[in-house]
């Protein structure tokens, strides 16, 4: 079993419409949640993070934890064409961080 | 730009060759890590230094890897006898310290070509 694992892509939405992205993890003991945006070519960009269950809003971004189902999602409300990337999840793994292997997400215009 | 840079941001060696890749951390930023992208691949640990210190090093290649932070100046991760396999995207990401430990920032990256 994967440590991360995401939902498989990809994932294309039309713009202005809700892409939601799942992510389960493996080890029990993690404690933090992070999900990075990555454009083709580029870096990863640290989008959002949590810690603590339920949810956690900033601007159209909204990450959802659950601890108990080992599950962290992020929902992207209206999205827009510059939202198309690669989604990464990532674990804290002590200080390691164990990414997912992402998924793209097209917003079509 | 106070991010974290890293350079140089192309690389080209032949086989056998050795590659040097630089990272400064963010400003204010004590802990480096690295990570590698092997095409079509997630984002792999590679290792965790302190200035002076290798914390964690379980994610590097035992061979012709090996990875410094000193007192003064950038990270360097150094990869001797390079071969096609070594082909990727090298990551260097710094976090604030021990409290945000886990949030880490990620350099624009280091593409590692080999011919």
């Amino acid at each position: 079993q994967k440590e991360v694992e995401q939902n498989s892509g990809p994932l294309s939405v039309p713009e202005g419409a809700i892409a939601s992205l799942n992510c389960t993890y493996s080890d029990r003991g993690s404690q933090s949640f992070f999900w990075y945006r990555q454009y083709s070519g580029k870096s990863p960009e640290l989008i959002m993070f949590i810690y603590s269950n339920g949810d956690k809003e900033d601007g159209r971004f909204t990450a959802q934890l659950n601890k108990a189902s080992q599950y962290v999602s992020l929902l992207i409300r209206d999205s827009q064409p510059s939202d198309s990337a690669t989604y990464l999840c990532a674990v804290n793994n002590d200080y390691k961080l164990s990414f997912g292997a992402g998924t793209t997400v097209t917003v079509r215009a | 730009n106070a991010g974290v840079m890293q350079n140089p941001r192309h690389l080209v060696r032949r086989r056998g060759q050795e590659a040097r890749l630089r990272c400064s951390p963010m400003k204010g930023h004590s802990h480096v890590y690295w990570y590698r992208q092997l095409p079509e691949e997630g984002l792999k640990f590679m290792v965790y230094l302190q200035k002076e210190n290798i914390i964690d090093e379980s994610g590097m290649p035992k061979e012709r890897f090996s990875a410094e932070f000193p007192k003064e100046g950038p990270s360097i991760l150094r990869i001797q006898q390079v071969v096609r396999g070594d082909s990727a995207a090298y990551f260097c990401a710094s976090s604030p310290g021990e409290l945000r430990s886990y949030e880490q920032y990620f350099g624009p990256g280091t593409r590692l070509t080999v011919t």
